[in-house]
């Protein structure tokens, strides 16, 4: 069936690291593919989005590649604030409509100042 | 910006207790979810509807009813609760079936003792 795998639950960093989270999926339709992140208190919120169009989605300072050679949407950003530290979750939506939505199961990264 | 409240925050009942979680969007969309969210999990959904009146299924439905009364408001029913629905539940809305627009509450926090 359709899934998306985060293999880090966690990572730790120190202010003005590089960050890398890892994410796979697997589906048989079109993907489009989306990160959000979830603050303390917070419900989760919509950080970026890919088509398989486009290939690479910007927000905030994050990026995100899709290869399909690969099935892989990684979430990058070169320099993470400790203002960062939240779940980030990969999305994987399938079909023309994002019909069928597929959560992650989340990676929380803490930075510390 | 769409908003969706969900009450209570936090509620805590015993086994085979009678309970029912809320959910208010004031933006008029025509989509509303109802998420759970577990440590290794993420999100997982339990039931959607597309209008006041509709249900869908979702992917761990069981235990579980839902109502969608207005278009702007979605309950979840747990009429047997057991330990195992001890969770936090996320209610989201959408204007379409879309993964970028889902907008989410805060949670709810339910504990079943």
């Amino acid at each position: 069936g359709d899934s998306v795998t985060q293999m880090q639950g966690q990572v730790t960093l120190s202010e003005d690291d590089f960050l890398f989270i890892n994410c796979t999926y697997s589906t048989t339709w079109y993907p489009t593919l989306f990160w959000y992140v979830q603050y303390p208190g917070e419900g989760p919120q919509l950080l970026l989005k890919v088509t398989t169009a486009n290939n690479k989605g910007i927000s905030r300072g994050f990026e995100a590649t899709y290869d399909k050679r690969t099935t892989s949407f990684h979430l990058q950003k070169a320099s993470v604030q400790e203002s960062d530290s939240a779940v980030y979750y990969c999305v994987l939506g399938e079909g023309t409509g994002g019909y069928k939505v597929v959560f992650g199961s989340g990676t929380r990264l803490l930075v510390s100042p | 910006e769409a908003a969706v409240t969900q009450s209570p925050r936090n509620k805590v009942t015993v086994t085979g207790g009678n309970v029912t979680l809320s959910c208010r969007q004031t933006n008029s969309h025509n989509y509303m979810y109802w998420y759970r969210q577990d440590t290794g999990h993420g999100l997982r959904l339990i039931h959607y509807s597309y209008g006041a009146g509709n249900l869908q299924i979702g992917d761990v439905p069981d235990g579980y009813k839902a109502t969608r009364t207005t278009q702007e408001d979605f309950f979840l029913l747990l009429e047997l609760a057991s330990p195992s629905q001890t969770s936090l539940y996320f209610c989201a809305s959408s204007p379409g079936h879309r993964a970028e627009t889902l907008y989410f509450g805060s949670g709810t926090r339910l504990t079943v003792l």
